[in-house]
């Protein structure tokens, strides 16, 4: 099993520019959720996707989308990448227990 | 908004000595997690604690809940180098919404 697995590790845009962060899982878990951590801080919860099919927002998703592409997947665009976006995502999933699996983070930087 | 805050921010001992963080939350929970991530990877789950306990175990890790002072904390028995890290905890309210504090950057001195 991998897990959790994000593409791509690293990635530099330009203010303006878009992309997708991509993640899926292996572990048939239900709920999927992609994190913001920035320096000193904790992570803060951006969308989330219970089930196959259903997106929420979490704390903090202005400037994201999101598409919960089937079970495993569950991937996260900037349509317009601000400075203020620069940060390491985490993607993490959850099946049945209340434990949340993460995976290895996408650092993100916004020129 | 944060719903923990870990304490202290920062943490530095000797191997061997035991390691103590404190999180305190604002509203009610289902359950408390902590959770370890070591610099530059993911969150790893350490431990669950439910409302309804007060006191759990895991190894070298003894998490207590008092949900009167909405305040939990992590204790690390003879903590070793490779304990190193940040420790958080997240809260889980009950649509099971968590919120993580900022954490605690663990140093264990060889």
């Amino acid at each position: 099993n991998a897990g959790v697995t994000q593409t791509p590790k690293f990635q530099v845009l330009k203010t303006g520019q878009s992309m997708t962060l991509q993640c899926a899982q292996d572990m048939n878990h239900n709920s999927m959720y992609w994190y913001r951590q920035d320096p000193g801080m904790g992570l803060r919860l951006i969308y989330y996707s219970a089930s196959e099919g259903t997106t929420d927002k979490g704390e903090v998703p202005n400037g994201y989308n999101v598409s919960r592409l089937n079970k495993r997947e569950f991937s996260l665009r900037l349509e317009s990448a601000a400075p203020s976006q620069t940060s390491v995502y985490f993607c993490a999933s959850r099946g049945n227990s209340y434990e949340q699996y993460f995976g290895p983070g996408t650092r993100l930087t916004v020129t | 908004s944060q719903q923990g805050e870990e304490d202290p921010q920062a943490l530095s001992i000797q191997e061997g000595e035991n390691a103590t963080m404190n999180c305190s939350y604002k509203t009610s929970i289902n359950n408390l997690q902590w959770y370890r991530q070591n610099s530059g990877r993911g969150l790893v789950h350490l431990i669950l604690i439910r409302s309804n306990e007060r006191e759990k175990h895991s190894g070298r890790l003894r998490v207590t809940l008092d949900t009167s002072k909405k305040s939990s904390s992590l204790l690390i028995t003879a903590s070793r180098a490779a304990d190193t890290a940040s420790y958080f905890c997240a809260t889980a309210g009950i649509f099971n919404d968590m919120r993580f504090g900022a954490g605690t950057r663990l140093t264990v001195k060889p």
